[in-house]
């Protein structure tokens, strides 16, 4: 199975942050990535799709970049609904992987 | 917009088959624009993919979890169905059944069921 290793795990920033959180493949995947956003007691809300593609109706300031095995979601300037753990998750071996996820803390 | 809700009994006895069924509203659940999936993600933990259906009926299932794992679809419902059997403790999770707008974009999410085993 194709291993995706999220990092950091876990962050503190303050809101107007650039943040930036990578995810890696322990194989090529192409650009066959999608990003999450999930808060506390609610489902994984798609933000990017085919590693850079920015989901209908999910701000700009998300963006997500990379291909093979390297990729990166970044947040421009974080804001006060940001706050929420990240996954990254690949569509190309199977099984369909998932990161471990990166939580976003307020600092 | 395409909804979904999931239904089925929180609470299975070990060794037992429990079955998750998924609603959809807003389309048709035989648009080919759709692949619906099932995710699970234990208590405190990550998310897992435990397999997909088309609208066609063709399926895939998470190699780990093949052996106890169907899915199904009830176009007469506009439904689509999980069953695991010989559950263990190990199953205990939330699961959230999915529409993916096309391959490898899970756009539409339920708002997930929680089953205990115990």
């Amino acid at each position: 199975a194709i291993q995706l290793t999220q990092s950091p795990s876990s962050l503190s920033a303050s809101v107007g942050d650039r943040v930036t959180i990578t995810c890696r493949a322990s194989q090529g995947i192409a650009t066959a990535l999608t990003w999450y956003q999930q808060k506390p007691g609610k489902a994984p809300r798609l933000l990017i799709y085919d590693a850079s593609i920015l989901e209908s109706g999910v701000p700009s300031r998300f963006s997500g970049t990379g291909s093979g095995t390297d990729f990166t979601l970044t947040i421009s300037s974080l804001q006060p609904e940001d706050f929420a753990t990240y996954f990254c998750q690949q569509f190309i071996g199977s099984p369909f992987t998932f990161g471990g996820g990166t939580k976003v803390e307020i600092k | 917009q395409v909804q979904l809700q999931e239904s089925g009994p929180g609470l299975v006895k070990p060794s037992e088959t429990v079955s998750l069924t998924c609603t959809v509203s807003g389309d048709s659940i035989t648009n080919n624009n759709y692949i619906w999936a099932w995710v699970r993600q234990p208590p405190g933990k990550g998310l897992e993919w435990i397999g997909t259906i088309s609208s066609r009926g063709t399926t895939y299932y998470n190699p780990s979890l093949k052996s106890r794992v169907t899915i199904s679809v009830d176009t007469s419902k506009n439904q689509f169905s999980l069953r695991l059997s010989s559950v263990t403790a190990a199953d205990t999770a939330v699961h959230y059944c999915v529409g993916l707008f096309g391959a490898g974009r899970p756009r539409f999410w339920g708002q997930g069921t929680l089953v205990t085993v115990s």
